[in-house]
């Protein structure tokens, strides 16, 4: 059964950084590609990012870009996100997912939730 | 990047009955088009994906279809299980963007 286990969520001081991690089991984690949706309070769903399951190549939302770093590290089956600088419309809940057919979000974790609030 | 409008925002239909949900894509998206169903307090799980293609584990009440720029999903015969909100999500291009999501409640 796929899992997919986020962590590192909680509150945090605008202009701060903060990583997120995501611990994959039940498949095989450097065969997929990965990526990172948020959910806003309001319910709206915003796509920031993906990485190729080697680790070589990233996308990124062009309105995170700047301030969002995707990674992973295959031998520990875990995804991050490096968030920096962060601002109060980054409070959201933060969902791994395992992406398959080509940005297809087979699997998606339990999400975290990050509070941007001084 | 590519706008994705869903609608109705809101929806609530008897048991039994069957529902649709469009979702408009800003351009031709060929058919690289998700459905999601996140039931609440819960996490998104995909129903649909290629526009028409149902995802191991659905009932066969779900079904997609659509083509070009205009995509729905339907529900037939509708449980009290599927009480949720669906959004739609476009994979053709970078930045994939999702619609606005249909809550769909009984009545």
């Amino acid at each position: 059964e796929v899992q997919l286990v986020e962590s590192g969520g909680g509150l945090v001081q605008p202009g701060a950084s903060l990583k997120l991690s995501c611990v994959a089991s039940g498949f095989t984690f450097s065969d997929y590609w990965m990526s990172w949706v948020r959910q806003t309070p309001g319910k709206t769903m915003e796509w920031i990012g993906d990485i190729k399951y080697d680790g070589s190549y990233t996308n990124y939302a062009p309105s995170l870009k700047n301030r969002f770093t995707i990674s992973r590290d295959n031998a520990k089956s875990t995804l991050y996100l490096q968030m920096s600088n962060v601002r109060s419309e980054d409070t959201a809940t933060y969902y791994c997912t395992m992406a398959t057919g080509g940005g297809v979000m087979d699997a998606w974790g339990q999400g975290a939730s990050v509070t941007v609030s001084s | 990047d590519i706008r994705m409008t869903q609608s109705p925002a809101s929806l609530s239909a008897s048991l039994g009955e069957t529902v649709n949900i469009e979702c408009l894509a800003s351009e031709d998206i060929y058919s690289d088009l998700a459905w999601y169903q996140q039931k609440p307090g819960k996490s998104p799980q995909l129903l649909i994906y290629n526009a028409n293609s149902l995802q191991n584990g659905v009932p066969s009440r779900f079904s997609g279809s659509g083509s070009g720029t205009q995509y729905s999903l339907k529900i037939n015969s509708l449980q009290s299980e599927d009480v949720a909100t669906y959004f739609c999500q476009q994979y053709n291009n970078y930045p994939f963007t999702f619609g606005s999501g249909t809550k769909l409640e009984i009545k």
